[in-house]
């Protein structure tokens, strides 16, 4: 148990659905993250949020939208998906945004599928 | 941001050393190092991090070159519980931990 809980651990989605990722943290940390990782590709930074206000978008197209509501929760709202957009989606908190030796905390992902 | 090359796999066997290397020639002065590794159907976990000076904690050693152009994650007893992917990431900008390829360490009984 790492204090960053995901859910679900799985989901099935057709391309006209829309869902929610859910990520807690239990660790009193005040930046979050989302990590994509599709198969036999790097982990893709996505968003990072500090003491709940998004510092980085890397680029990610508008069918992902996140949002954090306090520093403890992170979501990710998804609609109108792409086959091409199931992966592993990780969640990741640290202690203190802009500290370079940091150290991230993850949570075990949620394995998407887009059918 | 500044890249981490590592051997895409490395093969250990049990209860013997493992040295994992990485380079990392365009490091800046305030990049730190980080390791992390990735078990089966886990999110990835910290392993160890360092500046300039190498570091031990209970999970692993890290060497760091004196240049730091490159470093090394040493296991010093690889169990099969250790077979991962292991990634070194520098973390000179705030908040973007970029991860590479990573090695994937198998460990043979």
């Amino acid at each position: 148990e790492t204090g960053v809980t995901q859910t679900p651990r799985h989901l099935v989605m057709g391309m006209t659905n829309k869902k929610s990722l859910k990520c807690e943290q239990h660790l009193g940390h005040n930046a979050m993250y989302w990590y994509k990782q599709s198969a036999k590709k790097p982990l893709e930074l996505m968003f990072v949020y500090n003491f709940k206000e998004q510092t980085e978008n890397n680029s990610v197209p508008s069918r992902f939208s996140p949002e954090c509501p306090n520093s403890s929760h992170l979501f990710l709202h998804l609609h109108t998906l792409q086959p091409e957009d199931s992966a592993l989606y990780l969640c990741a908190s640290s202690q203190t945004p802009g500290q370079t030796n940091e150290k991230l905390f993850f949570g075990s992902g949620t394995q998407l599928s887009v059918l | 941001d500044a890249k981490t090359t590592q051997p895409n796999s490395m093969e250990s066997n049990e209860e013997e050393p493992v040295h994992l290397p990485c380079n990392h020639s365009t490091i800046s002065g305030t990049d730190y190092i980080h390791w992390y590794r990735q078990l089966p159907s886990q999110g990835p976990e910290y392993v160890i991090h360092g500046l300039t000076s190498n570091v031990n904690n209970r999970m692993a050693s890290l060497a760091i070159a004196e240049d730091r152009k490159s470093s090394t994650l040493i296991l010093h007893r690889a169990t099969l519980r250790d077979a991962a992917v292991y990634y070194c990431i520098l973390s000179g900008n705030f908040n973007k931990f970029y991860f590479g390829s990573g090695t994937k360490l198998n460990v043979k009984p």
